[in-house]
Formats: C-alpha cells, structure tokens, sequence
C-alpha cells in the first residue's frame, strides 16, 4: 500500500467553483502535513501546512483528520490561475524524507 | 523562506555522456538533500538521499553507480548522471530541509531538465 494515496484527477472546474481535494496516509506515524502546488514543468512550492485544528489562508483551507488519517484542501471561488497539480505530502517520525501523493491535476476553466 | 538553487536549469547531451548537477542552499544549512526524478505527467520520484559527510542512500531501483551523489558541504549536492541514455531524460528536483527549523518543510531547487539524445 502506498504510504500516501491522492486522487489524481483531472479535476476541471468553471470559475468560481468550490472544489475539494482528498489525501488519505497509511501510517499513523505520520506526523506533519503539507500541501504543495506544482505548475508545469516547474518545482513544488509549499502551498500551506496542514494543522490538526485546520488551517485557513484566503480562499484555501486544509483540514487534518488523524483518526480517519486523511487530509483535505478545499479551494473557494476558484481562479484561472489555481490551474496547477495539487500535492498532498506527509512526514513521519523516523523518517527523513518526505512522502508524496501524486497530485491532483486542477483545471479551472473561464 | 528559504532558498534552494540547482544548475544547470536545462542541459542537452549525448547519449554515453555524463551530466553533473548542482543543487545548493542559498541561506540555510542543509546536512541532508534529497533528489527526485519526475517524469512527463507522473509524480515526484525520490531517487536517493544525500547525506553531507557521507554516502546517500538510494531509493530501490535506482543504481547508485550510474547516479553519483556527492555532498561535500553542508550547503552544495551534485548528482552525477553517468553515461547517460535517452531514458534517463528527465526533470530532476533537489530539495533540502533547513534543520536549524522544527519544521519538516523541504524547500525545493527549481529543478533541472535533461535532454539525452
């Protein structure tokens, strides 16, 4: 099973739409998560950290749910340039590496 | 936030060549890098961890002797792609996490791009 599992879509949505992505970790060890955005041919960039007590910047909002061991980022009023793949990423106590969902394509469409 | 270089950003070479790539931390300390390889529409792939001082450890399936990792310093990594081949066309990321921070936060280089022909 892999350690972190993430619908890769594509996800094509209007402007203005609310959409939701999901990412579910296999191991309870599991203690920091992320998401990251990742444009076309481009590196990963920290989108926001995702806290137990949920998190919100502007139109995003993550959500942790340790005992159902998912995580969520829901994207409001939704803009052309959210267009991107969207990557769900956690880290675990003994490990140093980082483990990687394989991202959510979104396409906002005008 | 932190800031994590990588050269060259693209480079083109011949088949049985080898390409060298550089990634280093601008501003911070970083006693361990890690390189991913990602293909076209695929996700992330870590390839080996680079330990400053020491030898990397390599992800399974990833032959060590073709992939050489060098980490001199706590602020440079060098991937080595030895005799390399059309197949090993790829973008390849460092990132490296600032330990001075308790964040598990990795900061990524903007990766290169490699073209073997």
């Amino acid at each position: 099973r892999k350690e972190v599992e993430q619908d890769p879509g594509p996800f094509n949505v209007p402007e203005g739409a609310t959409v939701a992505f999901n990412c579910t970790y296999s191991n309870s060890a599991s203690q920091s998560f992320f998401w990251y955005r990742q444009d076309c041919r481009k590196e990963p960039k920290l989108l926001m950290s995702v806290y137990s007590s949920g998190n919100e910047d502007g139109r995003f909002t993550a959500q942790l749910n340790r005992a159902s061991q998912y995580i969520s980022l829901l994207i409001r009023d939704s803009k052309l340039s959210d267009s991107a793949t969207y990557i769900c990423v956690v880290a675990r106590t003994g490990a140093n590496n980082l483990f990687f969902g394989t991202g959510t394509r979104l396409t906002v469409i005008p | 936030g932190a800031v994590v270089s990588q050269h060259p950003s693209w480079v083109i070479c011949k088949s049985g060549t080898s390409v060298k790539i550089e990634c280093r931390s601008l501003d911070f300390q970083a006693t361990t890098m890690f390189w991913y390889r990602q293909f076209p529409k695929q996700s992330l792939m870590l390839m080996a961890t680079s330990n400053e001082g020491s030898k990397a450890t390599y992800e399974q399936g990833v032959e060590k002797d073709k992939f050489l990792i060098n980490h001199a310093s706590l602020t440079l990594s060098t991937l080595t792609v030895t005799s390399a081949h059309p197949e090993d066309s790829s973008f390849y990321i460092c990132s490296a996490r600032d330990w001075d921070s308790y964040s598990y936060e990795q900061y990524f280089g903007p990766g290169t791009r490699l073209t073997v022909t």
